[in-house]
């Protein structure tokens, strides 16, 4: 089934450690990116990545990094995890293309960093 | 500043008629999107608007006037798996997405 698979789907971490969020898509999607969703406020965007070989910083991207070696990866990196970046991640793609440019989302990663 | 309003919770009754409000505050418009997140999911995609007018697409509809900015989401012959969080998103001039908190919609027998 083509989409976005997101790994782990859930992780408790101590704070200080390092965390990397993988991200897999197989629809051939140029633009990829990263969003935390928190209770209380809308998605917002770490970084994204326009095509392979880019990335671009969203409104949140301090603590993170991204790289884009391929089309098909964006893996999602805590260099030293801290409490505050407890929340559920999601990555997501899009065409690129198309006018409406939807968003494709993956079901998630809920990280806990105690 | 961006901003997004949404009403936080709303409450039907299956098979009613529910309206979810969206108004807006941009850098500029280039579309606004609705998109449906069932608990412990991810958000799938329900609408697009960029011109003035309806939208209707089988049970739901989408609305938007530009000049008010705003927007509202209608949900008709609710059915108990339209109970999820509903939201609002708008693409500024820099192409960039400004999430709205969304609105959780229940609904009951």
């Amino acid at each position: 089934i083509a989409g976005i698979t997101q790994a782990p789907t859930s992780q408790i971490l101590a704070a200080g450690r390092r965390m990397t969020l993988r991200c897999t898509q197989d629809m051939r999607h140029n633009a990829m990116y990263w969003y935390r969703q928190d209770l209380g406020l809308g998605l917002r965007l770490i970084h994204y990545s326009n095509t392979a070989g880019t990335t671009g910083k969203g409104e949140v991207p301090d603590g993170y990094s991204v790289s884009r070696a391929n089309t098909d990866d964006f893996p999602l990196t805590l260099a030293s995890a801290v409490p505050s970046q407890t929340s559920v991640y999601f990555c997501a793609s899009s065409d690129g293309h198309s006018g409406a440019n939807v968003l494709t989302f993956g079901a998630g990663s809920r990280l806990t960093v105690l | 500043g961006q901003n997004i309003d949404q009403p936080t919770e709303m409450t039907a009754t299956e098979g009613a008629i529910v309206q979810i409000n969206c108004t807006y505050q941009t850098s500029g418009f280039n579309g606004l999107f609705w998109y449906q997140q069932h608990a412990g999911e991810a958000p799938t995609f329900l609408s697009y608007n960029v011109l003035d007018g309806l939208e209707e697409k089988g049970r739901f509809s989408s609305f938007l006037s530009r000049s008010k900015g705003y927007s509202y989401l209608l949900l008709k012959e609710l059915q108990m798996k339209d109970s999820a969080s509903y939201l609002c998103a708008v693409r500024d001039s820099n192409y960039q997405l400004i999430w709205g908190a969304g609105t959780k919609l229940i609904i009951k027998p």
